[in-house]
C-alpha cells in the first residue's frame, strides 16, 4: 500500500489565519491526490481533487498544490466554519486507495 | 443532485456477516463512475474497502483478505457490501461513495454505524 502521512496531526489557529497542511506519499502518485474536510458526525466532503482543482462550490480560500510525493492544502483567511478535520487521499494505486491520518484544525 | 443512502443492521455478532445497501439517486449506478465503500473507525481512520468500476470490475482492498463482496443491482440502482467473518475490529461507520481509482469521492452517503458485539 501507498502510505499517506499528514502533518501536523492537529493545529490551533485563529479566524483570519493562513493555515497550511502537508501530505506526503510513500511513493510517487503523480497528481492523484484529493483533499477532504470532515466535521464531527458527518461524512467527508471533497474540497480539492487532482492535487489543485477546486471542487464545485468550495470557497476560493482553499487551495492545493504539489505533485509526486509532496502536497499541500492551504486555507487563506480561516473562517469559523473551517474548523474541522482535513484528510488527504491518493487515488493512484489500484491495490488500495489510502487516506492520510487527518489534521484537526482547532480554534486558538 | 446525487444522493446516497446506506441501510442495514447496526449490530452484527462476531464471526457473522455484515451486509449493507446503498441506494443511489440522481445518478445511474451504471454510469461511467466508480462506486465504493469506505469505513471509518477511531483506531483505523478512513479505510477504502473496495469498489466497482465503470466496466463492472471489482477492486477490493487486499487487506480484507477476500472477506469482501461488493456488487451492484442495476434494477434498483443500489450498491451492496458484504463483509464476512467480522470481528470487533470491523466496528466502524460505513460509507458508500461515488468515486474510486484515479478519481475522487465526490458524493458520500451519511454513513451507517455498524457495531460488532
Amino acid at each position: 500500500d501507498i502510505q499517506m502521512t499528514q502533518s501536523p496531526s492537529s493545529l490551533s489557529a485563529s479566524v483570519g489565519d493562513r493555515v497550511t497542511i502537508a501530505c506526503r506519499a510513500s511513493l510517487s502518485i503523480d497528481r492523484y491526490l484529493n483533499w477532504y474536510q470532515q466535521k464531527a458526525g458527518k461524512a467527508p466532503k471533497l474540497l480539492i481533487y487532482s492535487a489543485s482543482t477546486l471542487h464545485s462550490g468550495v470557497p476560493s480560500r482553499f487551495s492545493g498544490s504539489g505533485s509526486g510525493t509532496d502536497f499541500t492544502l492551504t486555507i487563506n483567511g480561516l473562517q469559523p466554519e473551517d474548523f474541522a478535520t482535513y484528510y488527504c487521499q491518493q487515488s493512484y494505486s489500484t491495490l488500495s486507495l489510502t487516506f492520510g491520518g487527518g489534521t484537526k484544525v482547532e480554534i486558538k | 443532485q446525487v444522493q446516497l443512502q446506506e441501510s442495514g443492521p447496526g449490530l452484527v455478532k462476531p464471526s457473522g456477516t455484515l451486509s449493507l445497501t446503498c441506494a443511489v439517486s440522481g445518478d445511474s449506478i451504471s454510469s461511467s463512475q466508480w462506486w465504493s465503500w469506505v469505513r471509518q473507525s477511531p483506531g483505523r481512520g478512513l479505510e477504502w474497502i473496495g469498489g466497482v468500476s465503470q466496466g463492472g470490475r471489482n477492486h477490493d482492498n487486499a487487506s480484507f483478505k477476500s472477506r469482501v463482496t461488493i456488487s451492484v443491482d442495476k434494477s434498483k440502482n443500489e450498491l451492496s457490501l458484504i463483509l464476512t467473518s467480522v470481528t470487533v475490529a470491523d466496528t466502524a461507520v460505513y460509507y458508500c461513495a461515488r468515486g474510486g481509482y484515479q478519481s475522487r469521492f465526490d458524493h458520500w452517503g451519511q454513513g451507517s454505524l455498524v457495531t460488532v458485539s
